[in-house]
């Protein structure tokens, strides 16, 4: 596609439900980034794919986040059993690949509120 | 040790005056890229402006140019005749070789007044 794609732009969900959250990256893309920013904060990184494979899940701040992505293309981010510090805004970035040169583009992000 | 450190959480600039926005970074990897994002309250992050670490010139780009002193590890970032528009918060960001992610500053708040 044209741009990173996110759904759902926004989810309210009450606490223990499970939230899947969805980035569709540019077509081309190989690396594919999720960050989190709470109200006010900078981004803090969850994890990051390079294809199908995740090289890096140390920020992913515990056994509930996991987050997967098939065919080097889609991905999904799923918090199980969501807190109310769950709250915040999920972005997703793609990129060309792993050089420095190569920035990110970002999706609109998805706000999730947990109720 | 935070790698990118924005000193400052907030400036305020008057509407057609130029600004700079401060960032310092860490790193012992000699190859890497320094990037400024833009985030306005809608909460999209737009990308200003790339520098990379062996580039011999400043960047630029339109009214936004990156002020790169390698040997003091800054990259602040310098808006000219800022506009309203300009409003927003901003954020420094380092990316080092191989599988590291997008490193991002705290950002800082730029408030242009009429």
């Amino acid at each position: 596609g044209a741009g990173v794609s996110q759904s759902p732009s926004n989810k309210v969900t009450e606490k223990g439900k499970d939230v899947e959250l969805r980035c569709d990256p540019i077509s081309g893309h190989t690396a594919l980034y999720w960050y989190r920013q709470s109200l006010g904060q900078g981004l803090e990184f969850l994890i990051y794919f390079q294809g199908n494979s995740a090289p890096d899940k140390s920020g992913l701040p515990s056994d509930r986040f996991s987050a997967e992505r098939t065919g080097g293309s889609v991905s999904t981010l799923t918090i199980q059993r969501t807190q109310q510090e769950d709250s915040a805004v999920y972005l997703c970035a793609s990129s060309l690949g792993d050089r420095p040169i190569w920035g990110y583009t970002f999706g609109s992000g998805t706000r999730l509120t947990v109720v | 040790a935070q790698k990118i450190t924005q000193t400052q959480p907030g400036m305020f600039v008057q509407e057609k005056e130029a600004v700079t926005l401060d960032c310092t970074y860490d790193t012992s990897d000699p190859s890497y890229g320094l990037f400024w994002y833009k985030q306005p309250s809608s909460g999209e992050m737009i990308f200003l402006i790339y520098q990379g670490s062996y580039d011999q010139q400043n960047a630029t780009e339109g009214r936004y140019s990156l002020n790169f002193q390698k040997a003091r590890k800054s990259a602040n970032l310098v808006i000219s005749a800022s506009q309203l528009g300009d409003s927003a918060m901003y954020f420094c960001a380092m990316r080092e070789t191989g599988n590291t992610p997008l490193v991002f500053g705290k950002g800082t708040r730029l408030s242009v007044i009429a």
